[in-house]
């Protein structure tokens, strides 16, 4: 079955230092997703991200955090100035069209983000 | 807000147990709901459930949603160890961007 990769598995930063994190969706998928999962909590979602823009955002999603897919396969995540309670594992995520309207995401692997 | 609740949160059982999970929501604007399955890192998807009353399987595994009481449950039959793992429940809400709103988890541990 194909897949969305992230890279990397695990990033470790100090505090204030830009991270960014890397994935490639599935290559006919349109619509792209970032969640993250703060250990022992559940998955929260971040931003989608459908034709060369933002979708929809939540309130984790500040200034801080941005998206950018630079090419027609990588989709990024960066974290300006990384505060402690970033740390959590971020997962990417992609889904093609579902021309019934309903829809299956697929998950990347996700990359284990450690702000010390 | 919109609210996903998984029961229970952890189950532990002995291998060849029948489970039931249980997954309730309160969303606006409800389109489907999914359940993954989440082992070391990734979840993958295992059903998209979007009519009431349409019991979709796989193998051991079988869910069913009821819109109208605002639940699903995730049956997973004659256990094995492999099926320890966090399930997770999550609600499709519909709208352009199409994000899921996650519960908890159910953490279910599957003794030999």
């Amino acid at each position: 079955e194909p897949e969305v990769t992230q890279t990397p598995s695990h990033q470790v930063t100090q505090m204030g230092q830009e991270v960014i994190l890397r994935c490639v969706p599935i290559s006919n998928h349109l619509y792209f997703y970032w969640y993250r999962q703060i250990l022992g909590q559940k998955v929260e979602f971040l931003v989608s991200f459908y034709n060369n823009e933002i979708s929809e955002k939540s309130e984790i999603f500040d200034d801080q955090f941005s998206v950018e897919r630079p090419d027609g396969s990588n989709f990024t995540l960066k974290i300006r100035s990384t505060k402690l309670e970033d740390s959590a594992m971020y997962f990417c995520a992609s889904h093609e069209w579902g021309t019934t309207g309903v829809v299956k995401l697929f998950f990347g692997s996700g990359t284990q983000l450690s702000v010390l | 807000e919109d609210k996903v609740v998984q029961s229970p949160l952890s189950l532990v059982v002995h291998e060849g147990d029948t489970v039931t999970l249980n997954c309730s929501y309160e969303v606006t604007n409800f389109r489907s709901l999914l359940w993954y399955k989440q082992e070391k890192k990734a979840p993958t998807f295992l059903f998209m459930l979007t009519s009431s009353g349409i019991e979709k399987k796989s193998g051991r595994l079988s869910s069913i949603l009821d819109k109208k009481e605002l639940f699903s449950i995730l049956n997973i039959t004659a256990t094995q160890t492999g099926d320890s793992a966090v399930y997770l429940c999550a609600v499709l809400i519909s709208g352009s961007a199409r994000q899921l709103t996650f519960g908890s988890g159910t953490q279910l541990t599957v003794l030999p």
